[in-house]
C-alpha cells in the first residue's frame, strides 16, 4: 500500500524550542500532492499547507516552515519557538490521482509552558 | 464565506440502529468527502461525491452509503451499526476545478458513538 508514515508518536517540548514533525511518503504516481493538517482538541482538522510534487521550493510561514525533498521521499514539518498553542496532533496526508487523502497516524505534539 | 458544518455534533446510537449524518460544504465548493477517524488514528477515506454522483469509496462495507444534493450538500448513511462504527466522522469539502486547487477543508466532524 501507498501510504504515509509519521514516525513519532509523540513529542513533547518546552515553550520556545524548536520542534520538527517528521513524514514520509510512499507514492507511484509522478505528480501528486502533499498536505499537513492540525487538529486541535475541539476536532477539527485545519488546514495548513498543500505542495505539488513538482516544486520542492521549501516554504516558510510565520514559524511554520516544510522541507519537502523527493529524493527521501520526506515532507517535515519544523515549528520555531513553539507555543502553548501548537499543542495538537499534526497529521501529513498525501492526495492521489483518485483525490482521496490517504494520512499518516499523526504525531500529537505536547507544548509545556 | 462559510466555512463546513456538520450536524449533529454527537451522537449515541446502540447496535444495529441505522444513522444519518449531515454536511454543508463550503460556498463555491462541489466535491464532497467523507472520513472515518477512530480514535488515536488517522482519518480513513469513505467516499467522495462529485456533483451529486459517487466518486471513489475506500475500504467500507456497502453499509455505509451517501447523498449528495444539488446544493452540494452530503448526507453519509450507516446501516446496521456496529459497535466499531464508533468514531469521530469528517466530511470535507473542496473546489474540484481540474487545477490544484483540491484542498479539502474539514467541517468540526460528527462524534458517533455505538453501544
Amino acid at each position: 500500500a501507498q501510504k504515509v508514515t509519521q514516525a513519532q508518536t509523540e513529542i513533547s517540548v518546552v515553550e520556545k524550542e524548536d520542534v520538527t514533525l517528521d513524514c514520509v511518503y510512499e507514492t507511484r504516481d509522478t505528480t501528486y500532492y502533499l498536505f499537513w493538517y492540525k487538529q486541535p482538541p475541539s476536532g477539527e482538522l485545519v488546514f495548513l499547507i498543500r505542495r505539488n510534487s513538482f516544486d520542492e521550493q521549501n516554504e516558510i510561514s510565520g514559524r511554520y516552515s516544510w522541507n519537502f525533498q523527493k529524493s527521501t521521499s520526506s515532507f517535515n514539518f519544523t515549528i520555531t519557538a513553539s507555543q502553548v498553542v501548537d499543542s495538537a496532533v499534526y497529521f501529513c496526508a498525501r492526495m492521489d490521482s483518485s483525490y482521496k487523502l490517504i494520512f499518516g497516524s499523526g504525531t500529537r505534539l505536547l507544548v509545556r509552558p | 464565506e462559510t466555512g463546513v458544518t456538520q450536524s449533529p455534533t454527537h451522537l449515541i446510537k446502540t447496535r444495529g440502529q441505522q444513522v444519518t449524518l449531515r454536511c454543508s460544504s463550503q460556498s463555491g465548493h462541489n466535491t464532497v468527502s467523507w472520513y472515518q477517524q477512530a480514535l488515536g488514528q488517522g482519518p480513513q477515506f469513505i467516499f467522495q461525491y462529485y456533483r451529486e454522483e459517487e466518486n471513489g469509496r475506500g475500504n467500507f462495507p456497502p453499509r455505509f452509503s451517501g447523498l449528495q444534493f444539488p446544493n452540494y450538500s452530503s448526507e453519509l448513511n450507516v446501516n446496521a451499526l456496529e459497535l466499531d462504527d464508533s468514531a469521530l466522522y469528517l466530511c470535507a469539502s473542496s473546489p474540484r476545478t481540474g487545477a490544484s486547487t483540491d484542498t479539502q477543508y474539514f467541517g468540526p466532524g460528527t462524534r458517533l458513538t455505538v453501544l
